[in-house]
């Protein structure tokens, strides 16, 4: 079946414009994660959605980054005037409802110029 | 809070040897455990979970891990290591019955198979 999906898979912004990023998680799939992965370190949490709860944005490292959830399945993370120390692999995740792994997308490599 | 880590930046081992990288992890309660392997320009994919039962577990691509409980450890191993196992690999943890928290994951390591 399809797995998660993201897009773009690059994209190359100038400093202090918005960019928008996209997942499409596992269709079913209750719960979804984002993550930042950047230059050699480990996967940040940013924000993570279940079902129609509130999600929890306690990763989200400032007030220019936010994220919505439409309809339970297509997550958009949204950067406002985006930073270079904004650069970074930008990850999805779904989870089912009642597993514990998480599937991830192949990212989206964010550079800002 | 929870925490993991990685001693090791990097491992390099030969082809047909056996493999280990490590992982200590920090959790309040019992935790739930997992590998994720990237391999380049690759989102992570999930190796294999530590959830309860069998302290050794098994999972994709021939690797095990062994979940020790007094040593926080749960280190990923295999028995002979492939040219193909090259990656990056992380380890993450989650506290038991956490509801839907977040994985916490470590630096990584970059695991080298030398031919």
């Amino acid at each position: 079946g399809a797995g998660v999906s993201q897009s773009p898979s690059n994209k190359v912004t100038e400093k202090g414009k918005d960019v928008e990023l996209r997942c499409d998680p596992i269709s079913g799939h209750t719960a979804l994660y984002w993550y930042r992965q950047s230059l050699g370190q480990g996967l940040e949490f940013l924000i993570y959605f279940q079902g129609n709860s509130a999600p929890d944005k306690s990763g989200l490292p400032s007030d220019r980054f936010s994220a919505e959830r439409t309809g339970g399945s297509v997550s958009t993370l949204t950067i406002q005037r985006t930073q270079q120390e904004d650069s970074a692999v930008y990850l999805c995740a779904s989870r089912a409802q009642g597993s514990y792994e998480q599937y991830f997308g192949p990212g989206t490599r964010l550079t800002v110029t | 809070a929870q925490s993991v880590a990685q001693p090791e930046d990097q491992v390099n081992v030969a082809e047909g040897n056996p493999l280990t990288v490590k992982c200590t992890y920090s959790v309040s309660g019992n935790p739930y455990l997992f590998w994720y392997v990237q391999y380049p320009n690759r989102g992570l994919q999930f190796l294999l979970k530590y959830i309860t039962g069998d302290n050794l577990v098994k999972g994709s691509y021939g690797f095990e891990a062994e979940f020790n409980k007094s040593q926080t450890s749960f280190h990923l191993k295999k028995p002979s290591a492939l040219v193909s196992d090259s990656a990056l690999y992380f380890c993450a943890v989650r506290p038991f019955n956490s509801g839907n928290t977040p994985l916490v994951f470590g630096k990584g390591t970059r695991l080298s198979v030398i031919a």
